[in-house]
C-alpha cells in the first residue's frame, strides 16, 4: 500500500532563511507525487507535482522538490522564506489507476520576521 | 475560469439530521473527491467517482452518501449515522490518470 510521512509537525524559520520540509513515501510503482499548500480555511493550492519527467521539479512562489528514488524523498524547498509562505504544507502520492490521493499528516510553516 | 464551487462555505447540523454539501465543477473533469479534514489528521478520502453513476468507498465512508447524476456536480450527504461531522469539508476533481487534483474551498460543518 501506499503511504507517506512527513517529518515534523512543525517547522519555523526567520524570513529570509531556507526552507526545507521533509516527505518520505512508500510505493511499489513509480508514484505520482504532489505539494499542495493550504492557507487558513481554504482549500488545497498545488504547489507542484513530480511524474518522472525530471527529478528536480519547479513549481510557484519559489518552491522546488527533489525526488530521490533511493531515499523514496520528495523533499521541499525554498531558498529564502517569505512571510506569505506561512501555511500548512501537505505531501501526497496518488494511485496511478484511481487518482486517489494518500496525504501525510501536513506541515505547519511559521515564519518569523 | 474554471473551478470548484462548495457550498455552503459554513454548515450546521442539528442532532439526527441530514445534511448536504454541494460540489460543482465547471473543468469538466471525469473523477472526483470527497475528503474530510480534522486538525492533526491530514485528509482523508469519504468517497470517489470516476466517472458519471459510478461511486467507490474511500477510507472513511460511514456515515455518508454521495450521488454522481451529472458530470459536473458530486454532492455529498453527512447523514444522522455519522456520529462526528463535526469537521472541515473538501471537494477535489482531476482530469486523467496522473494528472494533480483541483480543490474547492472547502465547507465547514459544525454541530448546533
Amino acid at each position: 500500500a501506499q503511504s507517506v510521512t512527513q517529518l515534523g509537525s512543525h517547522v519555523s524559520v526567520s524570513e529570509g532563511a531556507l526552507v526545507l520540509l521533509r516527505c518520505n513515501y512508500s510505493s511499489s510503482v513509480p508514484p505520482y507525487l504532489f505539494w499542495y499548500v493550504q492557507y487558513p480555511n481554504q482549500g488545497l493550492q498545488l504547489l507542484l507535482k513530480y511524474t518522472s519527467a525530471a527529478t528536480l521539479v519547479k513549481g510557484i512562489n519559489g518552491f522546488e522538490a527533489e525526488f530521490k528514488k533511493s531515499e523514496t524523498s520528495f523533499h521541499l524547498t525554498k531558498p529564502s522564506a517569505h512571510m506569505s509562505d506561512a501555511a500548512e504544507y501537505f505531501c501526497a502520492v496518488s494511485d496511478s489507476n484511481t487518482g486517489k490521493l494518500i496525504f501525510g499528516q501536513g506541515t505547519t510553516l511559521q515564519v518569523k520576521p | 475560469d474554471g473551478g470548484i464551487t462548495q457550498s455552503p462555505k459554513y454548515l450546521f447540523r442539528k442532532e439526527g439530521q441530514n445534511v448536504t454539501l454541494s460540489c460543482e465543477q465547471n473543468l469538466n473533469h471525469d473523477a472526483m473527491y470527497w475528503y474530510r479534514q480534522d486538525p492533526g489528521q491530514g485528509l482523508r478520502l469519504i468517497y470517489y467517482s470516476q466517472i458519471v453513476n459510478d461511486f467507490q468507498k474511500g477510507d472513511i465512508a460511514e456515515g455518508y452518501s454521495v450521488s454522481r447524476e451529472k458530470k459536473e456536480s458530486f454532492p455529498l450527504t453527512v447523514t444522522s449515522a455519522q456520529k462526528n461531522p463535526t469537521a472541515f469539508y473538501l471537494c477535489a476533481s482531476r482530469d486523467r490518470a496522473g494528472q494533480p487534483q483541483h480543490f474547492g474551498d472547502g465547507t465547514r460543518l459544525s454541530i448546533l
